[in-house]
C-alpha cells in the first residue's frame, strides 16, 4: 500500500529564514501532490497543488517541489513569520477525481 | 471562494446516543464530499466518500450503521454518529471537491470535535 512520510514531526527556524518541508511518498505514483495547513482544532486549509508534469509552484511566499523521479515533493516557506507556524500536510492523489492520502503532517514553529 | 461550513462544532453527548455532523459547500456545488477522523497527532483518516444521489462508499474497516451519511444536496452532505459510545471520540472533518484547473481540489470545514461520554 501507499506510504506517505513527511521528513519530521516537528520543525522550529527562526523568523526570516526558509522553512523546507519533505514529502516522501512509496508505492505510488500521485498525479497530484497537494499541501494542506492546519491550525490546532480546526481543519485543514488547502495551500497549492502541483501536477506530476509540473516540476515547481510558487504563490506568494510558498513554493513546492514535485520530483516523480525521487518520489519527493519539497514545500518552501521563504522570509518565515510566527503567523506561519502550524501543522502543514502533504495529500497525494492519484487521479482526477481520487482520494486523498495524507501524510502525517509536520508541525512547524517559527519563532522571533 | 471555497467556503465549507460544519455543524455543530463541538458537541458532548450520552453514551448510546446519535449525533448528526452537517457539511456545507457555501459558494460551491460539490458532487463529491469526503468525511475524515482525526486522532491527536495523527493524519486524517477517510471514512467515507459521498457522491450527491447515490450511496457513500465507506473506506475499509469503517461501519457503515454506525456511521450513517446522506448527501442530499449538491450543498449538503450529512454523517450521522449512531449510538456513540466513548471510543468514537474524535475529530470529524468533512471536506468538499471542487474541479479547477489543477484537478479537483478538497476544501475542508472547520471540523467538529465529538466527545462521548
Amino acid at each position: 500500500s501507499q506510504k506517505i512520510e513527511q521528513n519530521s514531526e516537528a520543525l522550529n527556524i527562526q523568523e526570516g529564514k526558509t522553512a523546507t518541508l519533505t514529502c516522501n511518498y512509496t508505492n505510488y505514483s500521485p498525479a497530484y501532490l497537494q499541501w494542506y495547513r492546519q491550525d490546532p482544532g480546526r481543519g485543514p486549509v488547502f495551500l497549492l497543488l502541483i501536477r506530476e508534469n509540473e516540476k515547481e509552484k510558487r504563490k506568494e511566499r510558498l513554493k513546492v517541489t514535485f520530483d516523480t523521479t525521487l518520489k519527493q515533493s519539497l514545500f518552501h516557506i521563504t522570509a518565515s513569520q510566527p503567523a506561519d507556524s502550524a501543522t502543514y500536510l502533504c495529500a497525494l492523489r492519484g487521479s482526477t477525481l481520487g482520494r486523498l492520502y495524507f501524510g502525517r503532517g509536520t508541525q512547524l514553529t517559527v519563532w522571533p | 471562494g471555497a467556503v465549507v461550513s460544519q455543524h455543530p462544532s463541538r458537541v458532548i453527548c450520552k453514551s448510546g446516543t446519535s449525533v448528526k455532523i452537517e457539511c456545507r459547500s457555501l459558494d460551491f456545488q460539490a458532487t463529491t464530499m469526503f468525511w475524515y477522523r482525526q486522532f491527536p497527532k495523527k493524519s486524517l483518516m477517510l471514512m467515507a466518500t459521498s457522491n450527491e444521489g447515490s450511496k457513500a462508499t465507506y473506506e475499509q474497516g469503517v461501519e457503515k450503521d454506525k456511521f450513517l451519511i446522506n448527501h442530499a444536496s449538491l450543498t449538503l452532505s450529512t454523517l450521522t454518529v449512531t449510538s456513540a459510545h466513548p471510543e468514537d471520540s474524535s475529530f470529524y472533518i468533512c471536506s468538499a471537491s471542487l474541479l479547477g484547473e489543477g484537478g479537483d481540489t478538497q476544501y475542508f470545514g472547520p471540523g467538529t470535535r465529538l466527545t462521548v461520554l
